[in-house]
């Protein structure tokens, strides 16, 4: 099949690190990303592992672990405005581009 | 660039009218997704187009879905009879090679509300 799973909640504090996780179905799989959607708006893209390993950009970073069929998304000295939600996503077959269910990520004062 | 422009931004219509969404692309990508979201199902992909081909409609949920790209820089989704159950977000997303990018490019979303 084609499906991702992921936690429905995290809460963290201002100024903490937190870590979403995601782990897929193997089938088809070409790689992990990863969106943000805030309440009422519509989802950004924030990164993409292609190949294992971790890929920073700015207080973000994504990992990826093919062997272990796993990713996350680490959200370093966080703020209020990172209060959202994250999606992980894959573009089975390089085309068929399935999300996974989301986590809702608040972070508290 | 003006990015992806969906529209009407909000609809709300009776059951058994039909209702359809539009969608531009950004111009240059090649591949289009509808996708529809709600708390209980979260963002579910529909359909989407390569250069503006079908290539997987099984996430559409019944007959009464239909999607087409009539070419590379429109797209409809139409609702015929709709239901209260369709009531949703309908987000058109774009993309250029989204399987070496992961990234696609999405709209701002249609809110359908069927009374």
């Amino acid at each position: 099949g084609q499906s991702l799973e992921q936690p429905s909640e995290v809460t963290a504090v201002e100024g903490a690190i937190v870590q979403i996780n995601c782990t897929y179905q193997t089938s088809g799989f070409y790689g992990l990303s990863w969106y943000q959607q805030h309440d009422g708006g519509a989802p950004t893209f924030l990164s993409y592992n292609a190949l294992d390993g971790l890929e920073e950009t700015g207080r973000f970073s994504s990992f990826l672990s093919r062997s272990d069929s796993y990713g996350y998304l680490l959200l370093q000295e966080l703020q209020m405005k990172d209060s959202a939600s994250y999606f992980c996503a894959a573009p089975f077959g390089g085309q068929n581009f399935v999300f996974g269910p989301g986590t809702r990520l608040s972070v508290l004062p | 660039d003006a990015g992806v422009i969906q529209s009407p931004r909000h609809e709300v219509t009776e059951m058994g009218q039909e209702v359809t969404l539009r969608c531009k692309p950004i111009s240059g990508h090649n591949s289009l997704f509808w996708y529809r979201q709600t708390m209980m199902r979260g963002l579910e992909l529909l359909i989407y187009f390569n250069n503006n081909v079908p290539i997987d409609d099984s996430g559409m949920p019944e007959d009464r879905f239909s999607a087409k790209m009539p070419n590379a820089s429109f797209s409809t989704l139409k609702i015929q009879p709709s239901e209260p159950r369709d009531s949703a977000v309908y987000f058109c997303a774009s993309s250029l090679q989204a399987g070496n990018t992961g990234e696609l490019f999405f709209g701002e979303g249609s809110r359908l509300t069927v009374l």
